[in-house]
């Protein structure tokens, strides 16, 4: 079974960082694509970042393009995203999603709980 | 405002059918694959219909995904009470390099 942990998540002042992790089970994660989608509080969904299974590739949205940074530990079946320069609009509920295959450009397989990220002071 | 326009909410009654449209432009929606998903209340989104209108194992064939052009639509048949959520249209940006959400639809079965 497919299981997606998502964790690091928090409270945290305007101008911080915080670290999110995704530990992921029940599949081969060197073989698939990672992505992180945000969801703000009774918002809809908004893309974060993907990273192809190697992860010698990286995407962005524009929202987080520069501030964020995610990353993948292939011997540790994990994911991060490391998020710096945080703003009151990127707090939201933090969800880690696995692709269909090797693609990035792909459909969103299956999804973690979500971690909930609050920015204030 | 999202790049890829969904209705923000439709409704019917139960047994019946509703469609929800999705609507974006030749980088997105016309030139990658399209993906429907569904968030029930209080839960994670989960995958309904993938690569346009294929439906991954479990999903009922109450649900049905089809594309033309640069728009989606997504249609339920059989409406039933569990239905009722919000329903999202995703697919991958070309010129963005990233992926996309519909600003999504709730459904109420009335």
């Amino acid at each position: 079974e497919v299981q997606l942990v998502e964790s690091g998540g928090g409270l945290v002042q305007p101008g911080g960082s915080l670290r999110l992790s995704c530990a992921a089970s029940g599949f081969t994660f060197s073989s698939y694509a990672m992505h992180w989608v945000r969801q703000a509080p009774g918002k809809g969904l908004e893309y974060v970042s993907a990273i192809s299974s190697n992860g010698g590739s990286t995407y962005y949205a524009n929202s987080v393009k520069g501030r964020f940074t995610i990353s993948r530990d292939n011997s540790k079946n994990t994911l991060y995203l490391q998020m710096g320069s945080l703003r009151a609009e990127d707090m939201a509920v933090y969800y880690c999603a696995r692709g269909f295959g090797t693609a990035v450009a792909g459909t969103l397989a299956y999804w973690g709980q979500g971690t909930l990220v609050t920015v204030s002071s | 405002q999202s790049v890829l326009t969904q209705p923000p909410s439709v409704s019917a009654a139960p047994g019946q059918k509703v469609t929800i449209s999705c609507s974006g432009s030749s980088s997105n929606i016309g030139n990658n694959y399209v993906s429907w998903y569904q968030q029930l209340p209080g839960t994670a989104p989960k995958l309904l219909i993938y690569d346009n209108n294929k439906r991954p194992s479990g999903i009922p064939d109450r649900f049905s995904g089809s594309k033309s052009g640069t728009s989606a639509t997504l249609g339920i048949t059989g409406l039933q009470t569990g239905d009722e959520a919000d329903y999202y249209c995703g697919t991958w940006d070309s010129s963005l390099s990233a992926g996309l959400f519909g600003g999504g639809t709730k459904l109420t079965v009335l």
